[in-house]
């Protein structure tokens, strides 16, 4: 699986849209991004996923460039339950047993 | 759904001694995974299981031990306690590519 890379922190105003992005330059074509975010000791909890087409759910939206060497989480309306470690994924495939492996990740800090 | 649930949510142990975490979802998954997680680190698997019966090791499987006789359980065995092994230790499960975790057990080895 493809390495990632995150910046270690970020903050990000009560209300604005925090933008969270990713490094992942060495992609394969098989291979999804996925995002988790663990909020304070709690167990991760699964955000998002891509392969190559931007994707939307109720949480958030993930933005993967064209050549798919980077992506952007969005947050589009951040609350202060949104401060967590996010961490970004890489792996080849949907199926099967999903053996995340998880870096450092981005400690994101929502300010009121 | 309780969703996964695990036990202890706190565990003190002596260099030596040896101890089962337990886990449990009642999703009915196939996949279950053992993660630990030091401070300040991101996840490390231990060992996964993709069906009753299959186990295979993960990235950082030395000094466990796992079992999988039920679709629901993956009890984690620590045998001989050493202080490397003082972390918080995440189960998790999963049937397609979303993973579902537990709340933690916080073990230290003193």
């Amino acid at each position: 699986d493809a390495k990632t890379t995150q910046p270690t922190s970020m903050d990000c105003a009560e209300g604005r849209a925090a933008n969270l992005p990713c490094n992942h330059s060495t992609i394969s074509g098989n291979e999804y991004v996925y995002w988790y975010r663990q909020i304070h000791s709690q167990g991760p909890q699964y955000i998002i996923h891509g392969l190559k087409n931007n994707e939307t759910n109720e949480m958030a939206s993930l933005i993967i460039t064209e050549d798919r060497k980077s992506s952007t989480l969005i947050l589009p309306h951040a609350t202060l339950r949104d401060t967590a470690v996010y961490y970004c994924i890489v792996r080849v495939s949907l199926q099967g047993a999903q053996k995340l492996v998880f870096g450092q990740g981005t400690r994101l800090t929502i300010n009121p | 759904n309780a969703g996964v649930t695990q036990t202890p949510k706190f565990r003190i142990l002596k260099i030596g001694q040896s101890m089962t975490l337990q886990c449990a979802q009642d999703m009915n998954h196939n996949y279950m995974y053992w993660y630990r997680q030091d401070p300040g680190m991101g996840l490390k698997l231990i060992y996964y299981s993709v069906g009753a019966g299959i186990t295979d090791k993960g990235e950082v499987p030395n000094g466990y031990n796992v079992s999988r006789s039920t679709t629901e359980d993956f009890p984690l065995r620590l045998e001989l306690a050493a202080p490397s092994q003082t972390s918080v230790y995440f189960c998790a499960s999963s049937r397609g590519y979303e993973q579902y975790f537990g709340p933690g057990t916080r073990l230290t080895v003193t």
